[in-house]
């Protein structure tokens, strides 16, 4: 069983639609909570970031970190085409070195 | 401008043959990584180095083969033993031990001619 795992779609919604994309996590010392989208054939970006559990917004996108469900999920309000993209989730420990990352879900946003 | 560069862009492979892919970084950052992204799915990690003259092998290592004599540089070679070389290779560039926070360049798509 991977240690991370993420709906895997793909997702096609409306414009102006809210969206939830969902990760789920076995590990239980992943501390560090990372959400990137990868337009096609770039490399990821880093979109959230979020220490712990907790929500974080940041404009129309909130990340919310439930560590005792080891459930993480990214909220996208008023969603536009240009959020259409593959969205990566990401976790690590305190001084891991190193990332785990969900195997994305890709969003459609339909005018 | 800071960031990462990745070349080439496209790259073919013959049977038998090594590559090496490029990646180098203008952001003083002390960690650098390689991640393989095959069709459809996230990023198996190749190989890692936290510091110079350092790195350790990720979950897919076998196959490939890197170096880190410089901070700024961080090559990948595919080597003819990797079977299944096709894919997208992404670099990514970390600030320090306690920013969980990866930077990634534009990625090479490998192909096996």
């Amino acid at each position: 069983q991977k240690e991370v795992e993420q709906d895997p779609g793909p997702l096609s919604v409306p414009e102006g639609a809210i969206v939830s994309l969902n990760c789920t996590y076995s590990n239980s010392a992943f501390q560090y909570f990372m959400w990137y989208r990868q337009y096609s054939r770039k490399g990821p970006e880093l979109l959230m970031y979020t220490y712990s559990s907790g929500n974080k917004e940041d404009g129309r996108f909130t990340a919310q970190v439930d560590k005792s469900s080891k459930y993480i999920s990214l909220f996208i309000r008023d969603s536009q085409p240009s959020d259409s993209a593959t969205y990566l989730c990401a976790m690590s420990r305190t001084n891991a070195g190193k990332s785990t990352f969900g195997d994305g879900t890709t969003l459609t946003v339909k005018p | 401008d800071g960031g990462i560069t990745q070349s080439p862009k496209y790259l073919f492979r013959k049977e038998g043959q090594n590559v090496t892919l490029s990646c180098e970084q203008n952001l003083n950052h002390d960690a650098m990584y390689w991640y393989r992204q095959d069709p459809g799915q996230g990023l198996r990690l190749i190989y890692y180095s936290q510091i110079v003259n350092d790195f350790q092998k990720g979950d897919i290592a076998e196959g490939y083969s890197v170096s880190r004599e410089k901070k700024e540089s961080f090559p990948l070679t595919v080597t003819s033993a990797q079977k299944n070389p096709t894919a997208f290779y992404l670099c990514a560039s970390r600030q320090g031990p306690i920013n969980e926070k990866l930077f990634f360049g534009s990625g090479t798509q490998l192909s096996v001619l």
